[in-house]
């Protein structure tokens, strides 16, 4: 039980394009998710929490507006990368926590390279 | 002070070692403790969940808790190959809802 996965793996765009990343709770229903970046040999660095239902909460440096996450259901989330730059270019990685569940579990990540 | 801190190694052993990661901490209302392991390209993946001092084990891994001395540790006996990957220590406030993060140690496990 409680997979996580994340789609796509990987992504490649062009620099002013737009990128959706899909995450989703396979078995269990999530009510918070988690959304991270993770730099080559560097740990993980969170961006924001979302609730299902309510707006997310975005860590201080994070541009809400470049960076849009939707938590519409208690399986998915999205995370939207507005008007990427080559420095957004990154391992995102999302996590799930589960109703009165204590464990966070993560998905897979996607790579973002953006040219 | 950060509030967490962990040795990035590299840490080398050699196939079947007893293997030690450790981590501290300064923040004192921290009350759940967790490991991690990530592969390279990979998500982490939850080994092993604890909130109070004392071990816990599971399979090949103990993790222990020393809230006194704000020290965890992870142990991994019989190590294997496979075992090789970052483990990254989190760590939880109660009523909160993000993990704050060790750096992460990078172990590599040799045949």
């Amino acid at each position: 039980g409680a997979v996580v996965s994340q789609h796509p793996s990987r992504v490649i765009c062009k620099s002013g394009t737009s990128v959706k990343i899909e995450c989703r709770s396979l078995d269990f229903q999530a009510t918070t998710m988690f959304w991270y970046r993770q730099f080559p040999k560097q740990s993980l660095m969170l961006m924001a929490t979302s609730n299902e239902g309510s707006k997310a909460t975005y860590e201080q440096g994070v541009e809400k507006d470049k960076f849009l996450i939707n938590h519409a259901s208690l399986t998915l989330s999205t995370l939207t990368v507005t008007s990427a730059h080559p420095e957004d270019s990154s391992f995102y990685i999302c996590s799930a926590r589960g109703r009165g569940r204590d464990e966070q579990y993560f998905g897979p990540g996607t790579r973002l390279t953006v040219t | 002070q950060k509030e967490v801190e962990q040795d990035p190694g590299p840490l080398s052993v050699p196939e079947g070692a007893i293997v030690s990661l450790n981590c501290t901490y300064s923040n004192s209302a921290f009350q759940y403790f967790m490991w991690y392991r990530q592969y390279s390209r990979k998500g982490p993946e939850l080994l092993m969940y604890t909130y109070s001092s004392g071990n816990k084990e599971d399979g090949r891994f103990t993790a222990q808790v020393d809230k006194s001395s704000k020290y965890i540790s992870l142990f991994i006996r019989d190590s294997q190959p496979s075992d090789s990957a970052t483990y990254l220590c989190a760590f939880r406030e109660e009523g909160a809802q993000k993990l704050v993060f060790g750096q992460g140690t990078r172990l590599t496990i040799n045949p």
